[in-house]
This record gives C-alpha cells, sequence and structure tokens, in this order.
C-alpha cells in the first residue's frame, strides 16, 4: 500500500544512547518531515526536506540531524538522548510544500521513551 | 506567526447528532486548510483538503468549509456515530509547514 511507513513503532532508550528512526514513502513525493506531539504542546515541526540532498530546520531541532539521500527515505537520528526527548514523533510527507492542490501524509508514528 | 485556535476543546454528543467544529485562524495568506483524524495511540488520517481558493469540501457525512476573510474553517458531521470518536485536528499549510490547532476530543455516546 502506498504511504509513509515509519519504524520502530515503539522505542526505550536509556539517556546518552543514540538512535535512528526511519521514515520511507513510496508516493514520489519531494517534501517530506519530522514532527513531535507531545501533550499540551500539539505537533511541532523538527526538520524538513524539500528533495534529495537538501534539508532545513524547524521549530524544535536541537538533539536531532536529518539526511536525505534518496527522495524515498528521511531518517531522523537522536544524538544523545534525553528524557525531554520523550515523545510520539511522526513523518509527514507531500508532492510539493508551496501548492494548494497537495495535502500531507502522515506515518502511523514512533512512540519513544528516554529514560 | 500563524495561530490556530480549535473550540471546543472537547464535546460529548448522542448518536445522531449533527455537529460542528471549529478552527481558526490568524494568518489568511495561507496555501490549503487540512482536517485530520487521529485515533488515540494511532497517526494522522486526512479527512479532507480545501484550497485556499475553495470554500467548501465535502466526503460523505463530512463538509468542512473555509472562509479566509474571516479566519475560519468549520468541519461538519452529519448523524454522528460512535465511530467518529476520536481527536480532530486542523493544520493550515503556509510556508514550510503545517501548523495545527491544539484539537478537538469527540465522543459519540451510543
Amino acid at each position: 500500500n502506498a504511504g509513509v511507513t515509519q519504524t520502530p513503532k515503539f522505542q526505550v532508550l536509556k539517556t546518552g544512547q543514540s538512535m535512528t528512526l526511519q521514515c520511507a514513502q513510496d508516493m514520489n513525493h519531494e517534501y517530506m518531515s519530522w514532527y513531535r506531539q507531545d501533550p499540551g504542546m500539539g505537533l511541532r515541526l523538527i526538520h524538513y526536506s524539500v528533495g534529495a540532498g537538501i534539508t532545513d530546520q524547524g521549530e524544535v531541532p536541537n538533539g536531532y540531524n536529518v539526511s536525505r539521500s534518496t527522495t524515498e527515505d528521511f531518517p531522523l537520528r537522536l544524538l544523545s538522548a534525553a528524557p525531554s526527548q520523550t515523545s510520539v514523533y511522526f513523518c509527514a510527507s507531500s508532492y510539493s510544500m508551496s501548492q494548494a492542490v497537495y495535502g500531507y501524509t502522515f506515518g502511523s508514528g514512533t512512540r519513544l521513551t528516554v529514560v | 506567526k500563524q495561530e490556530v485556535t480549535q473550540i471546543p476543546a472537547a464535546l460529548s454528543v448522542p448518536e445522531g447528532e449533527n455537529l460542528v467544529l471549529n478552527c481558526s485562524f490568524t494568518d489568511s495568506a495561507i496555501y490549503n486548510l487540512q482536517w485530520f483524524r487521529q485515533d488515540p495511540g494511532k497517526g494522522l488520517t486526512s479527512l479532507l483538503l480545501i484550497q485556499s481558493s475553495q470554500r467548501e469540501q465535502t466526503s460523505g457525512r463530512l463538509n468542512a468549509s473555509l472562509d479566509k476573510s474571516s479566519g475560519r474553517s468549520t468541519l461538519y458531521i452529519a448523524a454522528s456515530q460512535p465511530g467518529d470518536s476520536a481527536t480532530y485536528l486542523c493544520a493550515l499549510k503556509g510556508g514550510n509547514k503545517l501548523v495545527f490547532g491544539a484539537g478537538t476530543i469527540l465522543r459519540v455516546k451510543s
């Protein structure tokens, strides 16, 4: 099924550990992005990419790295996990960042707990 | 800076009622507005997308309207069912991201 696939669905990390959250889409979308969802804070943009080889920071980029070597994949790396990074992470993609006709498709999320 | 407000924060209705969820925003310079549904512990499912040049969109029992001049959108759900229970989020596409409201938690009682 066409869509956005995120792995893993659940993860528990110890403070200081690193890990990569995977995101893949098979819709040939140019634009991909990572959001985190926290109670009372809504969804906030971490990083985004408008195409292979191009990435930029969102509202809350500290502690996270991204890369976009292919159109399909947009992994999110936590360099040294902190309890403040406990959250639900969503990957989202779209054909275009600026054209009104295109909406966003979201993955099912990764629930991350840092202890 | 775009700010999005959803009212009410929570709503509980008996099955069969028609209901309206509200979304207001401060900056009308948007590409489109999208309504999403989120079930507990799940991802976001797109319900309706209204382009900035459009006034409304319909899908089944759902109808969404957009009034950029007043900074408002409404999601109308006809003949509500227990399966409609979820959190409903509106999101505005502008610049490099979606800006989300905090959501309306809907409970439809059987």
